[in-house]
């Protein structure tokens, strides 16, 4: 049983498109996580959110609490946007992981 | 600031060998974790730390041991390598649990 699901599990797209990252969870939550694992492995948070809507240069981050749903977005997407979007939910006594969404921009 | 670092980056071990992977943070942080990640599969968490002197297990503790006598060091121990191990290994510190996590470059561990 998978506490958190995310889609799509492959992604690419070309330079300049809007891409969208979906992320359910099914465990009551206190905060929701965005990470980043660059090509090379290192892992970078990109946003924490407990409700709304958070940005972040291109990045758009957004919760649905009640449909325990979330999505991120990047807009005007880059080759340097390429990378593993990981999807982390905090119970309030745990971390739940996504198994992540392998992003691939083409130049 | 360093932020969380990791060393080795990559090891080799045989089986039954012991090793310590080290994790350091310069960040004042008091909740530090140590997470192993797997194809397929969402990171898991091993142990975790709320503070120096106090650890506990986390979803796959198995075959690990850890100790926080310092607010920046939590190293993680493997007792006796099997191949089971072979993983990459991910520390990471947090102000408090469940806040933004800071994750370390990673130690690639191979288990023959």
């Amino acid at each position: 049983k998978n506490e958190v699901e995310q889609s799509p599990q492959n992604l690419t797209a070309q330079e300049g498109e809007f891409i969208t990252i979906n992320c359910s969870y099914s465990v009551g939550i206190s905060a929701l996580h965005w990470l980043q694992q660059h090509p090379g492995g290192g892992i970078v948070s990109l946003f924490m959110l407990s409700s709304g809507k958070k940005k972040h240069g291109r990045l758009i981050a957004t919760i649905n609490i009640q449909e325990k749903h979330s999505s991120l977005h990047i807009t005007a997407s880059h080759p340097r946007d390429s990378a593993v979007y990981i999807c982390a939910v905090y119970t309030g006594n745990q971390f739940y992981f996504g198994t992540g969404t392998s992003l691939t921009v083409i130049p | 600031n360093a932020g969380v670092t990791q060393t080795p980056k990559f090891q080799v071990l045989k089986t039954g060998q012991s090793m310590t992977l080290q994790c350091a943070q310069d960040m004042n942080h008091e909740y530090m974790s140590w997470y192993r990640q797997d194809p397929g599969m969402g990171l898991r968490l091993i142990h975790y730390s709320v503070g120096a002197g106090i650890t506990d297990q986390g979803e796959v503790p198995n075959g690990y041991n850890v100790s926080r006598s310092t607010t920046e060091d939590f190293p993680l121990r493997l007792l006796s390598a099997a191949p089971s191990q072979t993983s990459v290994y991910f520390c990471a510190s947090s102000y408090s649990k469940g806040t933004q996590q800071y994750f370390g470059p990673g130690t690639r561990l191979t288990v023959t």
